[in-house]
């Protein structure tokens, strides 16, 4: 069954500092796999998508990730944290492109 | 123009009352969804509507209803409701999921006191 897990409930990092956000997915077929962003009282916007073109994706707001089969992960990236980065983050899979099925998600807090 | 909606983005309520919360689309897509989110943020899907025919019914009370007059509208409503029924519920829709993903409402918040 195709699933993620997202390690890290909560990551702080100093704005201009890098952002890692880790997802690692569960799949018994090629996945397909995405990230949302969540602002306080808002819904899931995305983020950006793998759908199998190109491993290393890049995203809005200055966010990738990349897709790697050998340690079956997709990680978000951005080089430099802004403020308004601070927001909770969701890693998704697709399960037989019928449904997503999301991460537990990650808090991620901006400090000055 | 939003693209996604959902009305209302409040909703408190007494145990026992039954409520409905809509959604409505123009996006022109084919697929709806219900999902829950609690209070640790996690992401259940409920239902899932495909030009009007429901395709995905998750283990979910059955004091939970939902309907789909058009493919551009999914209601859901919830019978005698329960202090656990206190949630966030988003609705959300899609074209090609494995393409685009979903476009997500900004969400009704439920308090049931």
């Amino acid at each position: 069954a195709q699933s993620v897990t997202q390690l890290g409930s909560h990551v702080s990092v100093s704005e201009g500092a890098l952002v890692l956000l880790r997802c690692n997915y569960s799949s018994s077929v090629p996945p397909y796999l995405f990230w949302y962003v969540q602002y306080p009282n808002q819904g899931l916007q995305l983020l950006l998508k793998y759908t199998s073109a190109a491993t290393l994706v890049k995203g809005i707001n200055g966010f990738e990730a990349e897709f790697k089969k050998s340690e079956t992960s997709f990680h978000l990236t951005k080089p430099s944290a802004h403020m308004s980065d601070a927001a909770e983050y969701f890693c998704a899979v697709s399960v037989f492109a019928n449904k997503l099925i999301f991460g537990t998600g990650t808090l991620l807090a901006v400090q000055p | 123009d939003t693209a996604v909606s959902q009305t209302p983005k409040y909703l408190v309520t007494q145990m026992g009352n039954d409520k409905s919360i809509k959604c409505e689309q123009n996006l022109g897509h084919d697929t709806m969804y219900w999902y829950k989110q609690d209070s640790k943020k996690f992401l259940k899907i409920m239902f899932s509507y495909n030009n009007k025919e429901l395709i995905i019914n998750e283990t979910v009370p059955n004091r939970f209803s939902p309907k789909s007059p058009d493919k551009a509208h999914l209601n859901l409503h919830i019978n005698s409701l329960e202090l656990g029924d206190s949630a966030v519920y988003f609705c959300a829709s899609s074209q090609d999921l494995t393409v685009y993903g979903y476009t997500f409402g900004s969400g009704t918040r439920l308090t049931v006191v």
